[in-house]
């Protein structure tokens, strides 16, 4: 299996630039394609796609959200980030199934 | 727009079977693939296995002797059956829509499911 591994948590004051970062035991890239995606989820609520084969914005998401990286290592950034986007936040690869896996989830602190 | 959503017993006994119904409306499931996805206390988050468009079946090697995932094209549902349930199977369950390459555009609700006796 692949395992994706991302920071538990991390904190940043409103209207600064959150970066969080997802790492792959092997590469996720088949070609020009980059199979991680990412998801945010609050609490009681169902997880939200944020972004697809790593960089493109899902329908509906802000800007301020944009994600990158290729092979092993993968970012997702906020920028600037705003009080809404207190959550937990999941990368996930599609690059090997099965499984599809999930990392950790990082925890989106405010400072 | 497409709507999931999740049903069936809230609490199972150990070394039952869990069954689980997604009912989804606004798009038919012989398009794309639906999926069953599973998140832990402490937020561990787990694929469990999907079925396609035609019916064919992808499952996680980690539940391949227990897992069954069916459909009934007529009613536009898919179905979960987690067989020899134990406490280790508690979890929010969530039904979601994928495409063939793999990501989760659309979620049910999810649904909390305790294995206790």
């Amino acid at each position: 299996d692949i395992v994706l591994t991302q920071s538990p948590a991390l904190a940043v004051s409103l209207g600064q630039r959150a970066t969080i970062s997802c790492r792959a035991s092997q590469s996720v890239s088949i070609s020009r394609y980059n199979l991680m995606h990412w998801y945010q989820q609050k609490p009681g609520q169902q997880p939200k796609l944020l972004i697809y084969r790593a960089s493109n914005l899902a329908s509906g998401i802000p800007a301020r959200f944009s994600g990158s990286g290729s092979g092993t290592d993968f970012t997702l950034t906020i920028n600037p980030v705003q009080a809404d986007d207190i959550a937990t936040y999941y990368c996930q690869q599609s690059r090997e199934s099965p499984p599809w896996t999930f990392g950790g989830g990082t925890k989106l602190e405010l400072k | 727009e497409v709507q999931l959503q999740e049903s069936g017993p809230g609490l199972v006994k150990p070394s039952q079977s869990l069954s689980l119904t997604c009912s989804v409306t606004g798009y038919s499931i012989t398009s794309n693939y639906w999926g069953w996805i599973r998140k832990f206390p402490g937020n561990k988050m787990e694929w469990m296995g999907y079925i396609s468009y035609s019916g064919s079946t992808s499952y996680n090697p980690s539940l391949k002797s227990r897992i069954s995932i069916t459909r009934d094209t007529s009613k536009n549902q898919f179905f979960l059956q987690l067989n020899s349930v134990t406490t280790e199977d508690t979890a929010t369950y969530y039904c979601a829509r994928t495409l063939v390459n793999g990501w989760f555009a659309y979620w049910g609700q999810g649904t909390l499911v305790t294995v206790s006796s």
